[in-house]
């Protein structure tokens, strides 16, 4: 079975500068998360997605952060203008929705992005 | 609200030795408990969890995890650490309250495996 699928890798840009990042979660898994994780800390939630509506964005900076996941599959995290504080990880993340394994969230290998 | 801890923010054990990597918990109802290991510029990657029934769980690559839930702790070990299990582990909360997953994560703890 496929993993969660994420890209770019890697992604260095120029403060102001625009990035979009592409997930696409393991087959039939209907809730998705965004998160982000700044060297040395714990994974922060962006936010969730179950199938294609949000259930949480309390913590997304709305003012230049933007997620969309159309057809309840790929999910795509935009941010625009980028400021040197959001070179971080952007781990996307993927689960069932109920069931004993929709307990359990499976991450990919996530986007790494350089502000400079 | 959900959260969870992990006091040590670095663990040094030799080789061959047992590990022990340290988490408390705080939540409301059934905790539901996992643990996550980062390695350098990988995605986290799932090695177990606790839903209910025995209180040691057995997960990937050997380690394991004790859920004592008059400590409100869930650990991770390993009888013998192996140079390979350097790494950074994450112990995770779900949270479904909601109706839908909530995920919380605590800061981590770097694990040095000395030869």
């Amino acid at each position: 079975e496929a993993g969660v699928a994420q890209s770019p890798r890697y992604k260095i840009i120029e403060k102001r500068q625009s990035v979009a990042f592409w997930c696409n979660p393991i087959s039939g898994h209907a809730t998705l998360y965004w998160y982000q994780q700044i060297l040395g800390q714990g994974p922060k939630l962006l936010i969730q997605f179950q199938n294609n509506g949000v259930v949480d964005d309390s913590q997304l900076p709305k003012d230049r952060f933007s997620a969309e996941r159309l057809k309840g599959v790929d999910s795509t995290l935009k941010i625009q203008p980028a400021k040197l504080e959001d070179s971080a990880v952007y781990l996307c993340a993927s689960s069932l929705v109920r069931g004993p394994s929709g307990n359990t969230i499976y991450f990919g290998e996530g986007s790494w992005l350089t502000v400079v | 609200a959900q959260s969870v801890a992990q006091p040590e923010d670095q663990v040094n054990v030799a080789e061959g030795n047992p590990l022990t990597v340290k988490c408390t918990y705080s939540v409301s109802g059934n905790p539901y408990l996992f643990w996550y290991v980062q390695y350098p510029n990988r995605g986290l990657q799932f090695l177990l969890k606790y839903i209910t029934g025995d209180n040691l769980v057995k997960g990937s690559y050997g380690f394991e995890a004790e859920f004592n839930k008059s400590q409100t702790s869930f650990h991770l070990k390993k009888p013998s650490a192996l140079v390979s299990d350097s790494a950074l582990y994450f112990c995770a909360v779900r949270d479904g309250l909601m109706g839908f997953n909530k995920f919380y994560f605590g800061s981590g703890t770097k694990l040095n495996v000395k030869p």
